[in-house]
């Protein structure tokens, strides 16, 4: 069975501060997706980033970095110099192909949330 | 350009209603996912649909139900609400790996609330 665990249930820290979201996984599968989304407050899943269990290689885009460690089972987000825009729910996410067409359906971590103060 | 489509927004409804949610998914996707988000939880996949058919099921209630149409898009029928059904209801689509990249992409949801 596939699991995510984000054990971190709210952090909080000021603008500026570099922030990390810890994300654990467990799955039997070799080859799978792991997921960042950002949910603020108007509710919508905003896509961060999609990686292949394949490739792991550290992403940096602007000030998210993303760190995939196949070795620990962990793909974890940081926010360098936080805004209080980054104040969301962040779930992290994996998917795998259980023998259908597609990748597609999704398990969730319980979520992080992440509040910026000014 | 196009992004998934939910109907409606908001909806609210009373305990024992029905309600039907639907979804338009990305032009050319072939795949559709329905995820229920109760309040503080994460997102839990409900049903999913592959060309019209049903691909894969998770813990979706017997009172839902759920189809994709000709057109590809979906509706999530729910009888004998319950408050426990009040939630965000994503809609998300793809197109299948052998077609494409694969990647979904979510609606932006619709809020039931039963009162």
């Amino acid at each position: 069975a596939q699991k995510v665990t984000q054990a971190q249930t709210e952090i909080s820290v000021v603008e500026k501060e570099d922030v990390t979201l810890d994300c654990v996984y467990e799955t039997r599968d070799t080859t799978y997706y792991l997921f960042w989304y950002k949910q603020p407050p108007s509710g919508e899943l905003v896509f961060l980033i999609r990686r292949n269990s394949f490739d792991e290689q550290n992403e940096i885009s602007g000030r998210y970095s993303w760190n995939f460690q196949k070795s620990t089972s962990s793909f974890n987000f940081t926010i360098t110099a936080s805004q209080v825009v980054d104040s969301a729910v962040y779930f992290c996410a994996l998917s795998y192909n259980a023998g259908g067409t597609s990748y597609g359906k999704l398990t969730f971590g319980q979520g992080t949330i992440l509040t910026v103060h000014p | 350009a196009a992004g998934v489509i939910q109907s409606p927004r908001h909806l609210i409804k009373e305990k024992r209603e029905t309600a039907t949610l639907k979804c338009y998914p990305i032009p050319r996707h072939d795949t559709v996912y329905w995820y229920q988000q109760g309040p503080g939880q994460d997102p839990q996949f409900l049903i999913s649909f592959y060309e019209k058919m049903q691909s894969d099921k998770g813990s979706i209630p017997d009172r839902f139900s759920a189809q994709q149409f000709s057109d590809y898009h979906s509706e999530l029928n729910m009888s004998s609400l319950e408050l426990g059904d009040s939630a965000l209801y994503f809609c998300a689509s793809s197109l299948s790996q052998d077609r494409g990249e694969d990647l979904q992409y979510f609606g932006p949801g619709t809020r039931l609330t039963v009162t």
